[in-house]
């Protein structure tokens, strides 16, 4: 089936680790997006890419980095510069960026410090 | 700041009643607007898109845009218990490429 995978579901990060987020999608989309939602809160845009070997900062970057070496696949990093890490992460994707092109979203991978 | 705004709720409605959420957006230029619904636990599942002014609708839900007022509403009707989650709205920027998010609506349906 066509979908958007994330792993781990669940992780844990200890003080002063850095810990990458797997996303991986089987759609052909061309854009990709990462979220986090904390409790109560709607998402907030932390990266995203419009094409391989490409990605911007969105609205909340700081701690966090990208990759999109492949167009499948688009990995976050969690780094120890992230003081507040604890989330639920969301990895996105769309055919393409902007306009009309919603935008569909894989299951999760929930952050916790040790 | 650009934000969209949403009635955190709870809002409570009977079984078979209409269901009606309201959503409100800062910026003037947004092109694209989309209602998520999330169970508790789970990631969100787009149920509704809208680009242009009036209604569309789809099975139970209208999705209503009103760009000079600023305002994006979803209709549920004949609401059932699985309709109960919470419903984000999210708006797409003019000349961004990422969705801003409300902060949800929770919605319970009562049997």
């Amino acid at each position: 089936d066509g979908g958007i995978t994330q792993s781990p579901k669940y992780l844990f990060r200890k003080e002063g680790q850095n810990v990458t987020l797997s996303c991986e999608q089987n759609l052909n989309h061309d854009a990709m997006y990462w979220y986090r939602q904390d409790p109560g809160q709607g998402l907030r845009l932390i990266y995203y890419s419009q094409i391989v070997n490409d990605f911007q900062k969105g609205d909340i970057a700081e701690g966090y980095s990208v990759s999109r070496e492949k167009k499948e696949s688009f990995p976050l990093t969690v780094t120890s510069a992230q003081k507040n890490p604890t989330a639920f992460y969301l990895c996105a994707s769309s055919p393409r960026t902007g306009g009309n092109q919603p935008q569909h979203f894989g299951d999760g991978t929930r952050l916790s410090i040790l | 700041q650009k934000e969209v705004e949403q009635n955190s709720g709870p809002l409570s409605v009977p079984e078979g009643a209409i269901a009606s959420l309201n959503c409100t957006y800062s910026d003037r230029g947004s092109q694209s607007f989309f209602w998520y619904r999330q169970y508790s636990g789970k990631s969100p599942e787009l149920i509704m898109s809208i680009y242009s002014n009036g209604d569309k609708e789809d099975g139970r839900f209208t999705a209503q845009l009103n760009k000079a007022s600023q305002y994006v509403s979803l209709l549920i009707r004949d609401s059932q218990p699985s309709d109960s989650a919470t419903y984000l709205c999210a708006v797409m920027r003019g000349g961004a490429d990422g969705l801003t998010f409300g902060k949800g609506t929770h919605l319970i349906i009562q049997p």
